[in-house]
C-alpha cells in the first residue's frame, strides 16, 4: 500500500522567513499528487496539484508555490512568509486507477 | 467549487450508541465516494468507499449508504466507541474531472464526539 511521508510535524517560522515542507511517496508509481492546507475546523482547501515531474498546477493564487522534481516527491515552498499562511498542510496522493487518496500525517505551521 | 457539504457540522453520541453521518452532493457525475476520519493533528484516514453502481457497502462496524436519487450519502457507525471521535469526511470523485488533476472533493467535515 501507498506510504506518505510528510515533515517536519510541526513547524513554527516568523513572518517573511521562507519556508520548504517536503512530502515523498513510497508504494507507488507516477501518482498525482496533491498539496492541501486545512484552517483550524475548517475543511481541506486543495492548492496545488501535479500529475508528473515537473508538471504543477495551482488552484490557489498566494504566496506559496510547488515543485515535484522527482516522480515520488513534491515540495511546498514560500520564499517569504505571511502570517495568513498558518496552517495545517497535508500532501495527499492517488493512484492512475483512481480511487481514494492517500494522506499523509501533516505539517502543522505556525508563523509567528 | 463545493458541491459536497454537510447537514450537521457536530453530531455528539454516547458510547454504544450507533452514528449516522450525513453528507448531500450536487453533481450528478459523481461516480465514487469516500468516508475518511480524521483524528486531531493526524492526516485523513480512509475508511470506507463506494461507486455510484452500488447503493450500500459495509465494512468492520461501518456502513455507507448512497442514495443517487436525491443525491445523499451516508456513514453508519455501529456500536460507537469512544476511539471514534474524530470529524469525519465525506469526499466524491467527479467522473471524467480532469481539472485539479483527478483531485477529489471534499465536504467540509463533521465532529463526531462520543460520550461515555
Amino acid at each position: 500500500s501507498q506510504t506518505i511521508h510528510q515533515w517536519p510535524a510541526t513547524l513554527v517560522q516568523p513572518v517573511g522567513s521562507p519556508l520548504s515542507l517536503e512530502c515523498t511517496v513510497e508504494g507507488t508509481s507516477n501518482p498525482n499528487l496533491y498539496w492541501y492546507r486545512q484552517a483550524a475546523g475548517r475543511g481541506l482547501q486543495l492548492l496545488f496539484y501535479s500529475v508528473g515531474i515537473g508538471q504543477i498546477s495551482s488552484e490557489v493564487p498566494q504566496n506559496l508555490s510547488a515543485s515535484r522534481p522527482q516522480d515520488r516527491q513534491f515540495i511546498l515552498s514560500s520564499k517569504k512568509l505571511l502570517l495568513s499562511d498558518s496552517g495545517f498542510y497535508l500532501c495527499a496522493c492517488r493512484g492512475r486507477s483512481g480511487t481514494e487518496a492517500f494522506f499523509g500525517q501533516g505539517t502543522r505551521l505556525t508563523v509567528v | 467549487g463545493e458541491s459536497v457539504g454537510l447537514h450537521l457540522p457536530t453530531l455528539s453520541v454516547q458510547e454504544g450508541d450507533n452514528s449516522i453521518i450525513n453528507c448531500a452532493y450536487s453533481n450528478s457525475a459523481s461516480d465514487y465516494f469516500i468516508w475518511y476520519k480524521q483524528e486531531s493533528g493526524k492526516g485523513p484516514q480512509f475508511i470506507i468507499d463506494i461507486r455510484s453502481n452500488m447503493d450500500k457497502r459495509q465494512g468492520q462496524r461501518v456502513t455507507v449508504l448512497l442514495n443517487k436519487t436525491v443525491k445523499h450519502l451516508s456513514l453508519q457507525i455501529a456500536a460507537t466507541q469512544p476511539g471514534d471521535s474524530a470529524v469525519y469526511f465525506c469526499a466524491e470523485n467527479i467522473r471524467g474531472d480532469s481539472n485539479s488533476g483527478y483531485a477529489l472533493n471534499f465536504g467540509k467535515g463533521t465532529s463526531l464526539l462520543v460520550t461515555p
